[in-house]
């Protein structure tokens, strides 16, 4: 069983601080690794996208992953109250020529003003 | 250009009754998958399609099916309604068969009464 760990949270924080939310996979052929964010009543929407060890920046959004660990995670910097969402990480490894995603069940991030 | 359109938006059956879902993937996108999203089981990956074939199935009984058409449409059907069935089945899709991220559409609700 594929499994992709988040802690569920919520993890509260000030508006202006650093967010920081992490997501392990127990899978180590895993290939690809997505953040998606969630708004309540919401479907999920595409943040982030990471492929090869290291970080990746976009806008205030920082993706990290570290293979070797088998984990990834998100950083949001200057944290606004309309970040408060959750926060889906999820994991693709090749098998047979397919790729089968795996999600996190997420983490409930709270910025407050 | 056009985001993922599911329809329709909310439904609701009873046990015993099929139903039927649709979804169009945005223009270009031949890979579509589907996902059901319950609060205490999260996002479970159902199957993929790409070009009208099934790629990947998640572990879902066989009252789950789909198929997709030339026009890179999907849909999926849910046969014998049970009360578990109540979820937001999100349809999901990419360029290709994997490796790359996927986009959502708005999902549809499904009430079993």
């Amino acid at each position: 069983q594929k499994e992709v760990e988040q802690n569920s949270g919520p993890l509260s924080v000030p508006e202006g601080a650093i967010a920081s939310l992490n997501c392990t996979y127990s899978d180590r052929v895993s290939q690809s690794f997505f953040w998606y964010r969630q708004y309540s009543g919401k479907s999920p929407e595409l943040i982030m996208s990471i492929y090869s060890n290291g970080d990746k920046e976009d806008g205030r959004f920082t993706a990290q992953l570290n293979k070797a660990s088998q984990y990834v995670s998100l950083l949001i910097r200057d944290s606004q109250p309309s970040d408060s969402a959750t926060y889906l990480c999820a994991v693709e490894a090749e098998r047979g020529g397919s790729y089968i995603p795996t999600f996190g069940r997420g983490t409930s991030l709270i910025v407050h003003p | 250009k056009a985001g993922v359109t599911q329809t329709p938006r909310y439904l609701i059956k009873t046990r015993g009754q099929q139903v039927t879902l649709s979804c169009s993937p945005i223009s270009g996108h031949r890979s579509v998958s589907w996902y059901q999203q319950t609060p205490g089981q999260g996002l479970q990956f159902l199957f993929e399609y790409f070009s009208e074939t099934q790629r990947n199935k998640g572990n879902f009984p066989g009252r789950f099916s789909g198929r997709q058409f030339s026009n890179s449409r999907s849909e999926m059907n849910v046969s014998t309604l049970e009360l578990g069935d109540s979820a937001l089945y999100l349809c999901a899709s990419r360029a290709g068969p994997g490796n790359q991220p996927q986009h959502f559409g708005d999902g549809t609700r499904l009430s079993i009464l």
